[in-house]
């Protein structure tokens, strides 16, 4: 089955600094490639998702890419805000989105003031 | 528009009772996924609903837990017998066809 992998398991920037974080995949059928943002008691948030026919998506201060010959994507917030601050998930799928995502291990981002 | 629902948001068991954890999907969504959490860990796959149907319960485990998703009303997870291993946060999401997951808030499950 697939398994997601996913760097680094925390992260610390300060506040208008760009944050990164890395994600490897490797079931070579997964197509659907969404990111989540996990904030303290809350459910996962989707913020942003790409398809395997993009290589990469920007919706305001966040993007992702994805490189399916390496199997891995990214995701990068510029700009970063304390309310971005939170475990960032991301998450791979064989479906055209949704179905059964496997998901990395989660990245802990605290964006300092 | 509601989002997914779930109840209740924390639950407490003692080792041996039976755990019903509930969710009710977004309106329009006819797909129901659960996710299992641990502290400090990604999201684990359980199973997959579509009304009346279990499509994939790969990640269910084998004994003690099922999951249903009848005609009318919510989706049930249920875990009989729980045991400290059970306590975790449960997550449900739903979707449309092949359309993006959305997650509820979660039931945080802690056994005694």
């Amino acid at each position: 089955g697939e398994n997601v992998e996913q760097h680094p398991s925390t992260l610390s920037v300060q506040e208008g600094d760009s944050a990164v974080i890395k994600c490897t995949y490797s079931d070579s059928a997964s197509n659907y490639f969404p990111w989540y943002k996990q904030e303290l008691g809350k459910g996962p948030q989707l913020i942003i998702d790409i398809r395997s026919n993009v290589g990469e998506k920007k919706d305001q201060r966040i993007a992702v890419t994805l490189n399916k010959t390496a199997k891995h994507f990214s995701l990068h917030i510029t700009e970063t805000q304390p309310e971005d601050s939170a475990v960032y998930f991301c998450a791979a799928s064989r479906g055209n989105a949704g179905n059964m995502l496997t998901f990395g291990g989660g990245t802990r981002l605290m964006v300092k003031p | 528009n509601a989002g997914v629902m779930q109840n209740p948001r924390h639950l407490v068991r003692r080792r041996g009772q039976e755990a019903r954890l509930r969710c009710s999907p977004m309106k329009g969504h006819s797909h129901v996924y659960w996710y299992r959490q641990l502290p400090e860990e990604g999201l684990k796959f359980m199973v997959y609903l579509q009304k009346e149907n279990i499509i994939d319960e790969s990640g269910m485990p084998k004994e003690r837990f099922s999951a249903e998703f009848p005609k009318e009303g919510p989706s049930i997870l249920r875990i009989q017998q729980v045991v400290r291993g059970d306590s975790a946060a449960y997550f449900c999401a739903s979707s449309q066809v092949n359309e993006k997951l959305f997650f509820g808030s979660g039931t945080q499950l802690s056994v005694l």
